[in-house]
C-alpha cells in the first residue's frame, strides 16, 4: 500500500499549457505539502494545507494554484506553463501542523518538463 | 536567513568502512532537527527526529546525536553497506511549533561493494 500518491510520474508538456498533478495520502493525516526540488537539489517548501485549509503559502507564481477537495487530496495546477517551472515536485504528508517534530512522508515525486 | 548546512556534499566509500556526515544549523532558537535519507528514483524517509540537546538516536546501523549549543548534528553509518547509497538530508523547522521545514542539500553517499 502506497502511503502517499502522485500522479503523473512524469509530465511532458509545452510552455503556456495548464497542467495538474495529483496527491492522495492513505495515512489519515491532517497536513499535505508541495514541495519543489530546484535546479539545486533544494526541497522548497510551496504550500501546505491542513484538513482543506490553507496554511503556508510560500512566494510562488499565482500561476500555481493548489487544491484540497479533502483532506486526503492535496492537487496542484500550474497555468501557463514556463521553462523555470520544470522541476521535480513532490506532494508529502504528516499528521499535523501544529509541531516542529512530526516527520513528514513523502510521495515519489513528479517529474515536470516544460518544452 | 535561516541557513541548513550538510557537509561533505559527497562521499564514496568502501563497503565496511564507517562514515559520518555532518548537519549545521543555527543555535540559536533550536526547536527539532529531522534527518531523512533519500535514496534515487524513490521519495526522501524520514530517519530521526531529534529534539533535546545530547540526544542520540539509533536506527540499524545508522546513528545521529545532536549538540544544539553549538548547532551541528552527525549522522553515523557503521559498516557501511552498497544499499546505504542514498542522499541523506537534515531539516530544521523555521520557527516554533511549525511544520515548515528549511532542508539542506544534503550529503549523497555512494558505498561501492
Amino acid at each position: 500500500d502506497t502511503a502517499v500518491s502522485q500522479t503523473p510520474k512524469y509530465l511532458v508538456t509545452q510552455m503556456g499549457n495548464d497542467k495538474s498533478i495529483k496527491c492522495e495520502q492513505n495515512l489519515g493525516h491532517d497536513t499535505m505539502y508541495w514541495y519543489k526540488q530546484d535546479s539545486k537539489k533544494f526541497l522548497k517548501i510551496m504550500f501546505s494545507y491542513n484538513n482543506k485549509e490553507l496554511i503556508i503559502n510560500e512566494t510562488v507564481p499565482n500561476r500555481f494554484s493548489p487544491k484540497s477537495p479533502d483532506k486526503a487530496h492535496l492537487n496542484l495546477h500550474i497555468n501557463s506553463l514556463e521553462l523555470g517551472d520544470s522541476a521535480v515536485y513532490f506532494c508529502a504528508s504528516s499528521l499535523s501542523r501544529r509541531s516542529s517534530y512530526n516527520e513528514q512522508f513523502f510521495g515519489p515525486g513528479t517529474r515536470l518538463t516544460v518544452l | 536567513i535561516l541557513n541548513v548546512e550538510q557537509s561533505p556534499q559527497s562521499l564514496h566509500v568502501q563497503e565496511g568502512d564507517s562514515t559520518n556526515f555532518t548537519c549545521s544549523f543555527p543555535s540559536s532558537n533550536f526547536y527539532a532537527l529531522h534527518w531523512y535519507r533519500w535514496e534515487t528514483a524513490k521519495s526522501p524517509e524520514a530517519l530521526f527526529v531529534m529534539t533535546l540537546n545530547g540526544d542520540e538516536k539509533k536506527k540499524g546501523r545508522i546513528s545521529a546525536t545532536l549538540n544544539t549549543k553549538e548547532g551541528y548534528s552527525y549522522l553515523y553509518i557503521k559498516g557501511s553497506q552498497p544499499e546505504d547509497s542514498a542522499t541523506y538530508l537534515c531539516a530544521f523547522p523555521k520557527s516554533y511549533n511549525t511544520d515548515k521545514l528549511i532542508f539542506g542539500t544534503g550529503t549523497r553517499l555512494q558505498v561501492f561493494p
